[in-house]
């Protein structure tokens, strides 16, 4: 079974940082892309970030570009967020998701499936 | 960046009744790139619709996509229960992907 176990959310500080991790299972991790999705409390869906399944080639949102890095350990078929300068407006439940689809372009035409259960991120002081 | 916009914003409609929900992009999106998630209230989203009309696996058929362009539906005939819940919208063409506002089909 296909499954994405996201950790690492919690009580972050503005300005301060915190590091999320994604582990995966069921298939194997480096044949896919994966990406970051928040969902702010009460709103909807915004995408964060998406890595190649190499970790060689990224994307970021324009909120996050510059704060956050993303990258993975093929070895440990682990992804991870690193969020540093922290704001109120990042606090939201973060989704790990992998990149599914039939396009030989890692970063086009690929839908997200499955989703992990999200982690929590607070930003407060 | 392209914008998604859903509509309604919330759709009240009773067990066995049709929900109909609409997307509309502010460009086109590619090679109909746009997915359809439905969401329950603590829950990851899940995966209904990829491609604009090709139900993802274990899906039922109650559930279709369809449209092109700017313009996208999704449809649920025969609502039960459990298909109450919040739908979004997502096109995947190429970063940044973008997810519309989201539709909330409530029971009436």
């Amino acid at each position: 079974e296909v499954q994405l176990l996201e950790s690492g959310g919690g009580l972050g500080q503005p300005g301060g940082s915190l590091r999320l991790s994604c582990e995966a299972s069921g298939f194997t991790f480096s044949n896919y892309a994966m990406n970051w999705v928040r969902q702010a409390p009460g709103k909807g869906l915004e995408w964060v970030s998406a890595v190649s399944g190499s970790g060689g080639s990224t994307y970021y949102a324009d909120s996050v570009k510059g704060r956050f890095t993303i990258s993975r350990d093929n070895a440990r078929n682990t992804l991870y967020l690193q969020m540093n300068s922290l704001r109120a407006e990042d606090t939201a439940v973060y989704y790990c998701a992998r990149s599914t689809g039939y396009s030989s372009s890692w970063y086009i035409g690929h839908w997200f499936d499955p989703w992990g259960q999200g982690t929590l991120v607070t930003v407060s002081s | 960046e392209i914008v998604l916009t859903q509509s309604p914003g919330t759709l009240s409609l009773s067990p066995g009744e049709r929900a109909t929900l609409s997307c509309r992009a502010s460009q086109s999106v590619s090679s109909t790139y746009l997915a359809w998630y439905q969401q329950k209230p603590g829950q990851a989203p899940r995966l209904l619709i990829y491609g604009a009309s090709s139900r993802a696996t274990g899906i039922p058929d109650k559930f279709s996509g369809s449209g092109s362009g700017t313009d996208f539906t999704l449809t649920i005939s025969r609502l039960e229960p459990e298909d109450f819940a919040v739908y979004y919208c997502q096109q995947y063409g190429s970063p940044p992907y973008t997810f519309g506002q989201g539709t909330k089909l409530e029971i009436k």
